[in-house]
């Protein structure tokens, strides 16, 4: 059962345009919603998170908005570039229970120059 | 400042073998996680270990699969009889001992079974 859904399964932008990635959830016990970045061949790299008593957070080019009535939260890739081109991965987990993180099934990202 | 050290970074093995995965975990840190990643696929959590100790296996497959973190010397994955369902990349990370921090993880053990 998967417990985080994401969407789209694959996305193409052009180059400075802005990459929206979504994931909603149902156990309202998550606490913790990180986003990773995944090279081919590579492990996945943090690339930012949020925890519920938070709407929005931003670092650099990336933001996470979060709704938490609706048990939904987005990644916005502003401005976006080539060398963003990778998959990204939506994530929750329950902090108090170990930390073991429930994946969505990945977004493929292709930048267009 | 190293990071998840994964060895090997692939191997290959015939039905019925044992495959042993290694990851070491980031320095100061003690807990570990162990993933899996079929093609295609998000990570699939499968153990959270801290030193000498499984705290939850809750994703790990009742048979063939075990895994172990000693005192001493990294964590240990380790399938036997592996069957072609096995292929897969296996990811390991580690988080520092407190309830916040993120985990970081390796590069992963591509495991293919022939």
């Amino acid at each position: 059962q998967q417990q985080v859904k994401q969407s789209p399964q694959s996305l193409i932008v052009q180059k400075g345009g802005i990459s929206i990635i979504n994931c909603a959830y149902e156990n309202t016990a998550f606490d913790y919603f990180p986003w990773y970045q995944q090279f081919p061949g590579k492990g996945p790299a943090l690339l930012i998170a949020i925890r519920p008593d938070v709407s929005e957070k931003k670092e650099g080019r990336f933001t996470i908005s979060f709704n938490k009535s609706a048990k939904q939260f987005s990644l916005h890739i502003m401005d976006s570039q080539p060398g963003d081109s990778a998959t990204y991965f939506c994530a929750a987990s329950i902090t108090n229970s170990g930390y073991a993180l429930n994946f969505g099934k990945g977004t493929s990202l292709l930048v267009t120059p | 400042n190293a990071g998840v050290m994964q060895n090997p970074r692939h191997l290959v093995r015939r039905r019925g073998q044992e495959a042993r995965l290694r990851c070491s975990p980031m320095k100061g840190h003690s807990h570990v996680y162990w993933y899996r990643q079929l093609p295609e696929e998000g990570l699939k959590f499968m153990v959270y270990l801290q030193k000498e100790n499984i705290i939850d296996e809750s994703g790990m497959p009742k048979e063939r699969f075990s895994a172990e973190f000693p005192k001493e010397g990294p964590s240990i994955l380790r399938i036997q009889q592996v069957v072609r369902g096995d292929s897969a990349a296996y990811f390991c990370a580690s988080s520092p001992p407190h309830s916040n921090q993120p985990q970081h993880f390796g590069d992963g053990t591509r495991l293919s079974i022939l």
